[in-house]
């Protein structure tokens, strides 16, 4: 059963607006939610996180949105560019757990020049 | 050089066949694991490792089999490939604030 999912499996995006990556979660136990970017023929390289007591982390164009009560979070970049076409991927861990981590399916983003 | 080395990059082999796929990370976390990648799945936990003493099952580790020689090298061997394990894996170790460090990948074809 799916803990982490990314409904959207693909979307595009003109180059400078914004681009909205969402994805939700079912366990409750989660604390800690990463978001990976992927290009093709390499691995997967972490992009930004943030931890439940936070509902907001910001860095440079990205910004993470968490919301709990809702089990959702959302990863912002503003302004797109197209260097960021690539798959993205959420994932979340907690100590209940085990300290595993547990990936969405990805979504995959074109920023369309 | 790459913090976190594959090998090899690309493999074929047959039903049957015993493979082991190797990582080396040269980062000194005392975190591994092994990913496999299918499409329109993602990511999916094999096995991971806290350390050379400490082996964890993840939530696909049927067929299966790990190895932690070091701290720095971590194996996944497929004792008798099937074509369902054809697929993408990835190695990666933890990150001080946990987030984690992949590999390029290893794409793995089993025919």
């Amino acid at each position: 059963d799916q803990q982490v999912k990314q409904n959207s499996p693909s979307l595009s995006v003109q180059e400078g607006r914004i681009s909205i990556l969402n994805c939700d979660y079912t366990n409750s136990m989660f604390d800690y939610f990463l978001w990976y970017k992927k290009y093709p023929a390499e691995g997967p390289t972490f992009l930004i996180s943030i931890s439940s007591i936070k509902d907001k982390n910001e860095d440079g164009r990205f910004t993470v949105f968490l919301n709990k009560s809702a089990k959702h979070l959302s990863l912002h970049i503003v302004p797109s560019q197209p260097g960021d076409s690539a798959v993205y991927f959420c994932a979340a861990s907690g100590w209940g757990t085990g300290n595993q981590f547990y990936f969405g399916t990805g979504t995959s983003l074109t920023v369309i020049p | 050089d790459a913090d976190v080395t594959q090998t090899p990059r690309n493999r074929i082999t047959k039903t049957g066949k015993r493979i082991m796929l190797e990582c080396s990370q040269t980062k000194g976390h005392d975190r591994m694991y092994w990913y496999r990648q299918d499409p329109g799945l993602g990511l999916r936990l094999i096995y991971y490792s806290f350390d050379v003493k400490d082996i964890n099952k993840g939530e696909i580790s049927d067929g299966y089999s790990v190895s932690r020689q070091a701290q720095a090298k971590f194996s996944l061997s497929l004792e008798s490939a099937i074509p369902n394990q054809t697929a993408l894996y990835f190695c990666a170790t933890g990150g001080q604030y946990n987030e984690q460090f992949f590999g390029p990948g290893t794409r793995l074809t089993v025919l």
